[in-house]
């Protein structure tokens, strides 16, 4: 199994507030995704990285933004968080070097907004 | 816009019985990759498919991708509780942006 950590592993927190998830990987990787995954959508691309601080949007960016300083951490930042983002977010890896589109998923953190 | 639709999204059988689940898309996809996800855990990388035609095999799984490489289609033969789980079809079309995921189709083999 690929190293990928996820934390929290879950989370409540209220309206309004800031959130910020990690996700770790212990694979050197270069490309790094955040999927949220809600019934009846499946999973959804929020952001990715392709390197060091090089970050782009994806799919359901509103409301997220990312931050890539080092080579192993991705993190997530709600900057308010609302309840339309309770969901459960899931952190991917992928090597450039490896099989077209093959990626790893960490175990997921459930956010959980009142 | 949901560009891999799955079928079914709900599928019960009983264990011994085989099945096929279908993940079509009107776009071409460059790779399509199928994962297997627990409750409570994350996607599990199955098989990734490349080129138009080809057929994989998994133990008793068998993963096909459309000639036009914008199809795919999961055949499990004499199914186990054990495949029990969600199925989730990816297509990737290049670059760095991820993977598009279909919605999912839920199996439950009953013993």
């Amino acid at each position: 199994d690929a190293g990928i950590t996820q934390s929290p592993r879950h989370k409540v927190t209220e309206t309004g507030t800031p959130v910020t998830l990690r996700c770790h990987q212990t694979e050197n990787h270069r490309y790094m995704y955040w999927y949220r995954q809600d019934p009846g959508h499946g999973l959804r691309l929020i952001h990715y990285s392709y390197g060091v601080k090089d970050t782009d949007k994806g799919e359901v960016s509103d409301g997220y933004s990312v931050s890539r300083s080092k080579t192993e951490d991705f993190l997530l930042t709600l900057e308010s968080a609302t309840s339309s983002q309770t969901s459960v977010y899931f952190c991917a890896i992928s090597d450039s070097a490896g099989a077209p589109g093959e990626q790893y998923f960490g175990p997921g953190t459930r956010l959980t907004v009142t | 816009t949901q560009l891999l639709e799955q079928s079914p999204q709900f599928l019960s059988i009983q264990e011994g019985e085989n099945l096929t689940v279908y993940c079509n898309s009107s776009s071409v996809f460059s790779s399509l990759q199928w994962y297997r996800q627990e409750p409570g855990e994350g996607p599990v990388l199955l098989v990734t498919v490349v080129t138009g035609g080809e057929v994989k095999k998994l133990k008793r799984l068998t993963f096909q991708f459309g000639d036009a490489r914008k199809d795919s289609s999961l055949h499990i033969t004499a199914a186990q509780p054990g495949d029990t789980g969600l199925y989730l079809c990816a297509g990737e079309r290049g670059g760095a942006d991820g993977l598009t995921f279909g919605k999912g189709t839920h199996l439950i083999i009953q013993p």
